[in-house]
């Protein structure tokens, strides 16, 4: 029962495109947590929210912004995809900073 | 920014025998640092903590952290097949987790 959701598991999108990663977590956590992964960074920190306030930005590009409607959710909104940004996008959320809970991840694929 | 060197990029044991994974943070400031471990098609798992100076043991797993060096290292004896898989220390400082390149262990039966 996986207890932070991600959707959809996979993505193929195009050049120039948008696409929203979704995530859900159900463990009552305060803070959420976006990661990429790819064959060049193997485990990169992209932003954190807590309580629904951006605690920390690490993406350098305003491609990417996080969008949290309510204080389980944080999507991931990517505009202008480029195909460098192909990568498995990992949701993950803790309490009070401590461990990381991640959920299985969005493998987006850039054509 | 804080910088992590993990090494080996790849380790092969057999089964039964010890692994040892290495790291080396560079922020001073880094407070708590943690082991997580990723099979494939899954996300990271947190494996275990280690925030004081000297070693944490669970089960067949030992972390040691030294501060002075900011060298952390995970002890894996008795490797089983099912601990094969892509290894990450990360070291935080406030709200982030800063992750190494990750160890990719392999236990041949």
């Amino acid at each position: 029962d996986p207890k932070i959701i991600q959707k959809p598991k996979y993505l193929v999108a195009v050049t120039g495109s948008e696409k929203i990663l979704i995530c859900e977590q159900y463990l009552g956590h305060n803070a959420m947590y976006w990661y990429r992964q790819s064959a060049k960074k193997p485990l990169e920190f992209m932003f954190s929210y807590s309580y629904q306030k951006l605690m920390d930005n690490q993406t350098a590009s305003s491609r990417f912004q996080p969008q949290s409607s309510k204080k389980n959710h944080l999507d991931l909104q990517i505009t202008a995809l480029k195909p460098d940004d192909s990568a498995t996008y990992f949701c993950a959320s803790s309490q009070d900073r401590q461990r990381l809970f991640f959920g299985h991840g969005t493998k987006l694929s850039v054509l | 920014q804080q910088k992590v060197q993990q090494s080996p990029e790849s380790l092969i044991v057999p089964e039964g025998g010890m692994a040892s994974l290495n790291c080396t943070f560079s922020d001073r400031n880094s407070q708590y640092f943690w082991w997580y471990r990723q099979h494939s098609g899954e996300g990271p798992k947190a494996l275990m903590s280690i925030f004081s100076n000297g070693d944490k043991k669970e089960g067949r797993f030992t972390a040691h952290l030294n501060k002075a060096s900011l060298h952390v290292s995970l002890h894996i004896k008795d490797s089983q097949p099912s601990d094969s898989a892509l290894y990450f220390c990360a070291g935080g400082v406030g709200a982030k987790l800063t992750f190494g390149g990750g160890t990719r262990l392999t236990v041949r039966p």
